[in-house]
């Protein structure tokens, strides 16, 4: 299946600073690209959906001026938490799509990132 | 509601089969998924089933879909310690957006 890296891997970060997480997808152009973020013990909740050329998609209850989305390439997304504080602390997962599947709704996951926030 | 639901929790012994439960909400949905999490790791995509099919069966994995029942199941054959983990079923909706079940952590007893 297709490859999708994530780093960091771990970041912690005192509060009030901004994390950027990259999400890239190795062996395949991915126009379309999703942010999870996961509580301990928890399910994948969906925060955004990242369209390569054009604005984030967000999901309700999600704050774009805090969790800034860039997909300037077929290959990379990046997700910046901004002024982080403690409650951000989070396990963030990114996914993506390839087009050129024949399911093309399958999704492959990056490895996650563990954000701290101290 | 837009829950996809799952029981929390299942124990079963080496060498016995697993069968991990999930009932989903969207009848429109065209891929219904299972992926498989270990601890502090991401998600792989262990096998998939499209929404017009009733069974599909890879290797020890055996999955099985009653659409009218919005009922979807995973069993895994002469499951293995190293099958101990959490296993997420999924839907993917309209905007091929996915939703994700509640997880069910499995745990292997030697």
């Amino acid at each position: 299946g297709a490859v999708v890296s994530q780093h960091p891997s771990w970041v912690i970060c005192k509060s009030g600073t901004s994390v950027k997480i990259e999400c890239r997808s190795l062996d395949f152009q991915a126009t379309t690209m999703f942010w999870y973020r996961q509580f301990p013990k928890q399910s994948l909740m969906l925060m955004a959906t990242s369209n390569e050329g054009s604005k984030a998609t967000y999901e309700q209850g999600v704050e774009k001026d805090k969790f800034l989305i860039n997909h300037a390439s077929l290959t990379l997304s990046t997700l910046t938490v901004t002024s982080a504080h403690p409650e951000d602390s989070s396990f963030y997962i990114c996914s993506a799509r390839d087009p050129l599947e024949r399911t093309q709704e399958t999704q492959y996951f990056g490895p996650g990132t563990r954000l701290l926030v101290l | 509601g837009e829950d996809v639901e799952q029981s929390l929790f299942l124990s079963v012994r080496e060498g016995d089969s697993s069968v991990i439960n999930c009932t989903y909400t969207d009848s429109s949905s065209t891929y219904l998924y299972w992926y498989k999490q270990e601890p502090g790791a991401g998600l792989q995509l262990l096998t998939y089933i499209f929404s017009n099919m009733d069974m599909k069966q890879d290797q020890r994995l055996t999955v099985l879909l009653n659409k009218k029942d919005k009922h979807l199941s995973l069993r895994i054959a002469d499951t293995q310690t190293g099958d101990s983990a959490i296993y997420f079923c999924a839907e993917s909706r309209a905007g091929n957006q996915f939703y994700f079940g509640t997880g069910t952590s499995l745990t292997v007893i030697p």
